[in-house]
């Protein structure tokens, strides 16, 4: 069974650069999934930010993709997340998931970044 | 494309029927899933393909529906159900996906 652990600051300036990573075990990131991360604000729901294919394609959340990068490192078996010119509002749970086509079979478990100064 | 839950909230008895819209702005096809999350959890996918129940997921969850409208039927509300029901979509192109605003589901 794959499992997904995201790992990254919990703590980030407004203006600075959220960097989440998320490690897959228990399987191949060149396997034939999309890799996403999904966020929630606390209390409200969910938000899919982008994905990522093994190859290197992306696809982004059109309200989030001039500030967001997705990348894969096939080497370390991981793909991250970069958040760029973070507010408030972008204090949430981060979560990583495996996309089966469309949707989402495994979650990582999540984690919190605030971004405060 | 726009996913549309209804309702936002509920509540309800150990053994009823429940059921959950979810309206698309426009025809997905049978790209939809359904999930279910519970406080400090990650979701956990219930229903693929609007009608296709995920492995190890109970019988008495259920979804239906084509085109832009979807629901979510439980049809004999256990304890461990209580918990926020989201719908998601696959827009084709370009390619994005989009969660439902979800329903909480609470106990009556």
């Amino acid at each position: 069974q794959v499992q997904l652990q995201e790992s990254g600051p919990g703590l980030v300036k407004p203006s600075g650069t959220l960097s989440l990573t998320c490690a897959v075990s228990g399987g191949s990131i060149s396997s034939s999934n999309w890799w996403s991360w999904v966020r929630q604000p606390p209390g409200k729901g969910l938000e899919w930010i982008g994905e990522i294919y093994h190859s290197g394609s992306t696809n982004y959340n059109p309200s989030l993709k001039s500030r967001v990068t997705i990348s894969v490192d096939k080497s370390k078996n991981q793909f991250s997340l970069k958040v760029s010119s973070v507010t408030a509002a972008d204090t949430a749970v981060y979560y990583c998931a495996i996309n089966s086509y469309y949707y989402m079979e495994v979650w990582g478990k999540g984690t919190t970044v605030t971004v405060s100064s | 494309i726009q996913l549309t839950q209804s309702p936002s909230s509920l509540s309800a008895s150990v053994g009823d029927r429940v059921t959950i819209t979810c309206r698309a702005s426009q025809g997905i096809s049978s790209y939809l899933a359904w999930y279910q999350q519970k406080p400090g959890k990650a979701p956990k996918l219930l229903i693929y393909a609007a009608s296709t129940l995920q492995s190890g997921v109970p019988s008495r969850f259920s979804g239906s529906g084509s085109g832009t409208d979807f629901t979510l039927t439980i049809s004999s509300l256990q304890p461990e159900d209580f918990a926020t029901y989201y719908c998601q979509q696959l827009n084709s192109y370009p390619r994005a996906l989009t969660f439902g605003g979800g329903t909480k589901v609470e106990i009556k």
